[in-house]
């Protein structure tokens, strides 16, 4: 099963902070992160492995509770270009380098 | 530059027909990915490649058949088992398969469509 991400969907003004989260129901030894323009290519944006870990770059920065096999997207002071679907990818920790996809988070920043 | 090249980027199916889409990539990785993406929808995994001349199945196989006779290309076919082949297209592909965590890179997709 994919993991759940919320919300759906959200509207910001530029400036404005958000919060995805994703959830999985199967455990997670990995967290990628993604961001999709419409029509276009998926791109990465960050892996997380272990438990409690954090990373960022620029504005964008994002934690994994392995134990709650959660994982949250941080963007702070949001620009225009922020705006596309968020995806959360769970590796399942075993020889390959699969993922399972999350539900997907449409963020739309607006001036 | 290197990357992963996709083609058609439109494309349109008869009814009754197999149709083959194309992915090539320069970056010499090991893994090559296919997923397919409904409007609103996240990336589901329909097969994928670790090494030349092998693949498995990943979540909706079933309508779809790949090969990976090269390590630089994974066509994905389209067959008429397929009963609802409308959507967005994206083949991918990560770095040296002994290397757990790769991050994917992706192509800009292919747009199936039928007539």
């Amino acid at each position: 099963q994919q993991p759940v991400q919320s919300p759906q969907a959200v509207i910001l003004r530029e400036g404005e902070d958000a919060v995805i989260n994703c959830s999985s129901s199967k455990a997670l030894y990995s967290v990628h992160w993604y961001r999709q323009k419409h029509g276009e290519a998926p791109v990465f944006l960050m892996i997380l492995l272990k438990g409690g870990e954090q990373k960022g770059h620029d504005k964008i920065s994002a934690s994994f509770n392995e134990k709650k096999q959660q994982s949250s997207l941080y963007l702070t002071a949001s620009q225009l270009s922020y705006s596309g679907t968020y995806f959360c990818g769970g590796g399942d920790g075993g020889a390959t380098n699969k993922l399972i996809f999350g539900t997907g988070t449409l963020l739309a920043v607006q001036p | 530059d290197g990357g992963i090249t996709q083609s058609p980027k439109y494309l349109f199916r008869k009814e009754g027909q197999n149709v083959t889409l194309s992915c090539e990539q320069n970056l010499n990785h090991d893994a090559m990915y296919w997923y397919r993406q409904d409007p609103g929808q996240g990336l589901r995994l329909i097969y994928y490649s670790q090494i030349v001349n092998d693949f498995q199945k990943g979540d909706i196989a079933e309508g779809y058949s790949v090969s990976r006779e090269k390590k630089e290309s994974f066509p994905l076919t389209v067959t008429s088992a397929q009963k609802n082949p409308t959507a967005f297209y994206l083949c991918a592909s990560s770095g040296d398969r002994a290397i757990p965590n790769q991050p994917q890179h992706f192509g800009d997709g292919t747009r199936l469509s039928i007539l």
